[in-house]
Protein backbone atom coordinates (compact mmCIF):
# COMPACT_ATOMS: atom_id res chain seq x y z
CA UNK A 1 0.00 0.00 0.00
CA UNK A 2 1.25 3.72 -0.66
CA UNK A 3 2.49 5.82 2.27
CA UNK A 4 2.88 9.19 0.85
CA UNK A 5 4.58 10.97 4.04
CA UNK A 6 5.74 14.99 4.11
CA UNK A 7 8.65 16.43 6.42
CA UNK A 8 8.94 18.82 8.25
CA UNK A 9 4.91 18.94 9.07
CA UNK A 10 5.21 22.83 9.17
CA UNK A 11 8.16 25.62 8.43
CA UNK A 12 8.47 29.19 9.19
CA UNK A 13 11.32 31.35 7.11
CA UNK A 14 11.78 34.74 7.15
CA UNK A 15 11.40 36.12 3.84
CA UNK A 16 14.20 35.81 1.09
CA UNK A 17 15.19 32.45 2.49
CA UNK A 18 14.88 29.06 0.62
CA UNK A 19 12.42 26.74 1.07
CA UNK A 20 12.74 23.14 0.95
CA UNK A 21 9.99 20.73 1.26
CA UNK A 22 10.16 17.24 1.42
CA UNK A 23 7.84 14.45 -0.06
CA UNK A 24 8.94 10.55 0.40
CA UNK A 25 6.41 7.65 -0.82
CA UNK A 26 6.89 3.95 -0.19
CA UNK A 27 6.05 2.25 -3.58
CA UNK A 28 8.35 3.37 -6.69
CA UNK A 29 5.88 1.88 -9.46
CA UNK A 30 4.37 6.12 -9.91
CA UNK A 31 3.33 7.81 -13.13
CA UNK A 32 3.98 10.88 -11.85
CA UNK A 33 3.99 12.80 -8.84
CA UNK A 34 2.24 16.57 -8.64
CA UNK A 35 2.79 18.88 -6.49
CA UNK A 36 0.17 21.32 -5.23
CA UNK A 37 -0.55 24.54 -2.93
CA UNK A 38 -3.53 25.16 -0.62
CA UNK A 39 -4.29 28.40 0.68
CA UNK A 40 -6.95 28.27 3.74
CA UNK A 41 -10.47 27.35 2.64
CA UNK A 42 -9.54 27.50 -1.15
CA UNK A 43 -8.78 24.53 -3.64
CA UNK A 44 -5.77 23.05 -4.54
CA UNK A 45 -3.70 24.81 -7.07
CA UNK A 46 -1.24 22.73 -9.23
CA UNK A 47 2.14 23.63 -9.03
CA UNK A 48 4.43 21.09 -10.56
CA UNK A 49 3.98 17.59 -11.88
CA UNK A 50 7.01 15.29 -12.80
CA UNK A 51 6.52 12.20 -14.76
CA UNK A 52 8.10 9.08 -13.47
CA UNK A 53 10.89 9.28 -16.14
CA UNK A 54 11.79 12.70 -15.65
CA UNK A 55 14.23 14.05 -12.97
CA UNK A 56 13.38 17.32 -12.25
CA UNK A 57 10.99 20.50 -13.47
CA UNK A 58 11.63 23.63 -12.63
CA UNK A 59 8.76 26.74 -13.18
CA UNK A 60 9.76 30.53 -12.02
CA UNK A 61 11.03 30.18 -8.69
CA UNK A 62 9.95 25.98 -8.67
CA UNK A 63 11.85 23.69 -8.68
CA UNK A 64 10.93 19.63 -7.64
CA UNK A 65 13.36 17.13 -7.95
CA UNK A 66 12.11 13.11 -8.36
CA UNK A 67 14.34 9.91 -6.90
CA UNK A 68 12.06 7.51 -7.72
CA UNK A 69 14.05 4.10 -7.03
CA UNK A 70 15.12 6.21 -3.59
CA UNK A 71 11.21 7.58 -2.87
CA UNK A 72 11.99 11.17 -2.91
CA UNK A 73 10.76 14.51 -4.47
CA UNK A 74 11.54 17.64 -3.03
CA UNK A 75 10.11 20.94 -4.13
CA UNK A 76 12.64 24.16 -4.11
CA UNK A 77 11.17 27.45 -3.70
CA UNK A 78 13.66 30.36 -4.10
CA UNK A 79 13.50 33.58 -2.59
CA UNK A 80 10.66 32.82 -0.50
CA UNK A 81 8.26 35.70 -0.33
CA UNK A 82 5.04 35.99 2.02
CA UNK A 83 2.40 35.15 -0.50
CA UNK A 84 4.67 32.03 -0.72
CA UNK A 85 2.36 31.22 2.78
CA UNK A 86 0.44 28.03 2.02
CA UNK A 87 0.10 23.98 2.44
CA UNK A 88 2.27 22.51 0.23
CA UNK A 89 1.10 18.88 -0.96
CA UNK A 90 2.67 16.41 -2.81
CA UNK A 91 0.57 13.19 -4.50
CA UNK A 92 1.83 10.45 -6.31
CA UNK A 93 -0.56 8.50 -9.38
CA UNK A 94 0.40 4.71 -9.35
CA UNK A 95 0.81 2.36 -11.72
CA UNK A 96 -0.14 -1.06 -10.02
CA UNK A 97 -4.23 -1.48 -11.11
CA UNK A 98 -5.45 -1.52 -7.11
CA UNK A 99 -4.44 2.29 -7.37
CA UNK A 100 -4.95 3.15 -10.71
CA UNK A 101 -6.17 7.04 -11.61
CA UNK A 102 -5.89 7.48 -7.55
CA UNK A 103 -3.66 10.30 -6.35
CA UNK A 104 -2.32 9.47 -2.97
CA UNK A 105 -1.25 12.16 -0.65
CA UNK A 106 0.38 13.50 2.01
CA UNK A 107 -0.24 15.25 4.71
CA UNK A 108 0.76 18.59 3.83
CA UNK A 109 3.63 21.33 4.59
CA UNK A 110 2.10 24.46 5.80
CA UNK A 111 4.83 26.88 5.32
CA UNK A 112 4.48 30.75 6.78
CA UNK A 113 6.56 33.36 5.12
CA UNK A 114 7.46 36.07 7.71
CA UNK A 115 7.95 39.68 6.66
CA UNK B 1 -11.55 27.47 -20.95
CA UNK B 2 -12.84 27.11 -17.81
CA UNK B 3 -11.36 25.24 -15.02
CA UNK B 4 -12.86 22.71 -12.83
CA UNK B 5 -16.29 23.77 -11.62
CA UNK B 6 -17.96 23.02 -8.20
CA UNK B 7 -20.76 23.93 -6.69
CA UNK B 8 -22.34 25.05 -4.75
CA UNK B 9 -19.21 26.48 -2.62
CA UNK B 10 -20.78 25.78 0.63
CA UNK B 11 -23.51 23.80 1.63
CA UNK B 12 -25.57 23.33 4.68
CA UNK B 13 -27.54 20.45 5.08
CA UNK B 14 -29.30 19.04 8.81
CA UNK B 15 -28.53 15.60 9.75
CA UNK B 16 -30.72 13.21 7.92
CA UNK B 17 -30.87 15.68 4.99
CA UNK B 18 -29.30 14.46 1.29
CA UNK B 19 -26.44 16.57 -0.07
CA UNK B 20 -25.82 16.91 -3.65
CA UNK B 21 -22.32 18.00 -4.75
CA UNK B 22 -21.74 18.95 -8.74
CA UNK B 23 -18.47 18.36 -10.70
CA UNK B 24 -18.02 19.91 -14.10
CA UNK B 25 -14.85 19.06 -15.14
CA UNK B 26 -12.35 20.98 -17.73
CA UNK B 27 -13.67 21.09 -21.16
CA UNK B 28 -11.81 17.73 -23.14
CA UNK B 29 -11.75 15.60 -19.99
CA UNK B 30 -13.00 12.53 -19.67
CA UNK B 31 -11.98 11.46 -16.24
CA UNK B 32 -13.41 12.82 -12.92
CA UNK B 33 -11.69 12.01 -9.69
CA UNK B 34 -13.56 13.06 -6.11
CA UNK B 35 -11.36 13.57 -2.48
CA UNK B 36 -12.53 14.48 0.91
CA UNK B 37 -10.40 16.34 3.20
CA UNK B 38 -12.05 16.33 6.37
CA UNK B 39 -10.97 18.81 9.25
CA UNK B 40 -6.95 18.69 10.23
CA UNK B 41 -6.56 15.63 7.78
CA UNK B 42 -5.09 15.12 4.77
CA UNK B 43 -7.50 14.44 1.09
CA UNK B 44 -8.64 11.52 1.13
CA UNK B 45 -9.27 9.42 -2.55
CA UNK B 46 -13.41 8.65 -2.86
CA UNK B 47 -14.09 7.44 -6.36
CA UNK B 48 -12.94 7.25 -9.58
CA UNK B 49 -15.18 7.98 -12.89
CA UNK B 50 -15.39 7.96 -16.87
CA UNK B 51 -18.44 8.63 -19.04
CA UNK B 52 -20.90 6.69 -17.56
CA UNK B 53 -18.86 3.93 -15.35
CA UNK B 54 -17.54 4.29 -12.34
CA UNK B 55 -13.54 2.84 -12.65
CA UNK B 56 -12.88 3.02 -8.59
CA UNK B 57 -14.90 3.09 -5.90
CA UNK B 58 -12.37 2.26 -3.11
CA UNK B 59 -12.68 5.08 -1.34
CA UNK B 60 -16.37 5.77 -0.77
CA UNK B 61 -17.93 4.83 2.11
CA UNK B 62 -20.41 1.66 1.55
CA UNK B 63 -23.58 3.46 2.87
CA UNK B 64 -25.29 6.41 2.15
CA UNK B 65 -22.67 7.87 -0.67
CA UNK B 66 -22.91 7.56 -4.58
CA UNK B 67 -21.25 9.19 -7.92
CA UNK B 68 -22.58 9.24 -11.22
CA UNK B 69 -21.11 10.96 -13.78
CA UNK B 70 -23.62 10.85 -17.03
CA UNK B 71 -22.64 11.23 -20.69
CA UNK B 72 -24.43 14.51 -20.24
CA UNK B 73 -24.25 16.83 -17.64
CA UNK B 74 -21.90 17.11 -14.50
CA UNK B 75 -20.39 14.44 -12.14
CA UNK B 76 -22.69 13.96 -9.20
CA UNK B 77 -21.57 13.08 -5.66
CA UNK B 78 -24.82 12.20 -3.38
CA UNK B 79 -24.83 11.87 0.64
CA UNK B 80 -28.23 10.58 2.08
CA UNK B 81 -28.80 10.75 5.28
CA UNK B 82 -26.10 13.19 6.01
CA UNK B 83 -24.36 12.94 9.64
CA UNK B 84 -21.88 15.31 11.15
CA UNK B 85 -19.23 13.28 10.71
CA UNK B 86 -19.94 14.02 6.90
CA UNK B 87 -19.31 17.78 7.59
CA UNK B 88 -15.61 18.39 5.37
CA UNK B 89 -14.10 19.86 1.90
CA UNK B 90 -14.99 17.77 -1.04
CA UNK B 91 -12.49 18.43 -4.18
CA UNK B 92 -12.86 17.05 -7.52
CA UNK B 93 -10.29 16.75 -9.97
CA UNK B 94 -10.16 16.02 -13.59
CA UNK B 95 -7.59 14.85 -16.13
CA UNK B 96 -7.53 14.09 -19.70
CA UNK B 97 -6.51 10.81 -20.10
CA UNK B 98 -5.06 7.88 -18.24
CA UNK B 99 -2.12 5.78 -19.00
CA UNK B 100 1.32 7.04 -20.46
CA UNK B 101 0.76 10.06 -21.24
CA UNK B 102 1.67 13.72 -20.27
CA UNK B 103 -1.67 14.69 -20.10
CA UNK B 104 -2.86 12.89 -16.82
CA UNK B 105 -2.24 16.43 -14.92
CA UNK B 106 -4.78 16.62 -12.49
CA UNK B 107 -6.73 19.86 -12.34
CA UNK B 108 -8.58 20.65 -9.03
CA UNK B 109 -11.90 22.75 -8.42
CA UNK B 110 -12.35 25.03 -5.68
CA UNK B 111 -14.21 22.18 -3.45
CA UNK B 112 -18.13 21.91 -1.54
CA UNK B 113 -17.35 22.86 1.97
CA UNK B 114 -20.48 20.75 3.25
CA UNK B 115 -21.79 21.39 6.73
CA UNK B 116 -23.82 19.55 8.62
CA UNK B 117 -25.86 20.81 11.63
Amino acid sequence: KQEVTQIPAALSVPEGENLVLNCSFTDSAIYNLQWFRQDPGKGLTSLLLIQSSQREQTSGRLNASLDKSSGRSTLYIAASQPGDSATYLCAVRGTRTDSWGKLQFGAGTQVVVTP
Amino acid sequence: NAGVMQNPRHLVRRRGQEARLRCSPMKGHSHVYWYRQLPEEGLKFMVYLQKENIIDESGMPKERFSAEFPKEGPSILRIQQVVRGDSAAYFCASSQRQGLDVNTEAFFGQGTRLTVV
